[in-house]
């Protein structure tokens, strides 16, 4: 089984502040994780993918995530936020077993930015 | 190189009729994957398709099937309709490599919202 807890449903921050998301999963196999981004009324757009071939991952729009195994964390950060970046923000799992060719999506982060 | 597109966009249905939600792939991948998007709610898996067979499928009755075609396009349909079928319906498409279903990144459409009265 696998699931993804996002720990905040509500993050707000002004323009130029950093961005910090956060994320916990859960996984019997070792995970692929995502982050997505959702704007009103579109579809979702891939920020940056993990599969163990670095623990710093580094995605579009300057956004980057770090894998802690130990932690069973994986949060998205952003040096300096932009308007543009106001969206949605959802974490997602990945893995093997029953689990296969399935993708497990938290509940989603609003991201707010304020001028 | 074209993305995936569904259609329709929006769809108003009642109690009881029967829909279908049509998918096309994203150029060279042969899976897609289903999502149910409820209001508020992160995407929850329905199934994924692989080389026309279903290949996975999360906690959704069977009143809800699908089809891939031989050019990787997909169908969705949803028999016996709820109110709790309202939501927004995404499509995915992905890269198998190897002949090997995967969970490989997978490439969104915009979806079809779908109310059901």
């Amino acid at each position: 089984a696998q699931s993804v807890t996002q720990l905040d449903s509500h993050v707000s921050v002004s323009e130029g502040t950093p961005v910090l998301l956060r994320c916990n999963y859960s996984s019997s196999y070792s995970p692929s994780l995502f982050w997505y981004v959702q704007h009103p009324n579109k579809g979702l757009q891939l920020l940056l993918k993990y599969t163990s071939a670095a623990t710093l991952v580094k995605g579009i729009n300057g956004f980057e995530a770090e894998f802690k195994k130990s932690e069973t964390s994986f949060h998205l950060t952003k040096p300096s936020a932009h308007m543009s970046d106001a969206a949605e923000y959802f974490c997602v799992v990945s893995g093997g077993g029953t689990s296969y060719g399935k993708l497990t999506f938290g509940q989603g982060t609003i991201l707010t930015v304020h001028p | 190189e074209t993305g995936v597109t569904q259609s329709p966009t929006h769809l108003i249905k009642t109690r009881g009729q029967q829909v279908t939600l049509r998918c096309s792939s994203q150029s060279g991948h042969n899976t897609v994957s289903w999502y149910q998007q409820a209001l508020g709610q992160g995407p929850q898996f329905i199934f994924q398709y692989y080389r026309e067979e279903e290949n996975g499928r999360g906690n959704f009755p069977p009143r809800f099937s699908g089809l891939q075609f031989p050019n990787y396009s997909s169908e969705l349909n949803v028999n016996a309709l709820e109110l709790d079928d309202s939501a927004l319906y995404l499509c995915a498409s992905s890269l198998a490599p190897r002949g090997i279903a995967s969970t490989d990144t997978q490439y969104f459409g915009p979806g079809t919202r779908l109310t059901v009265l």
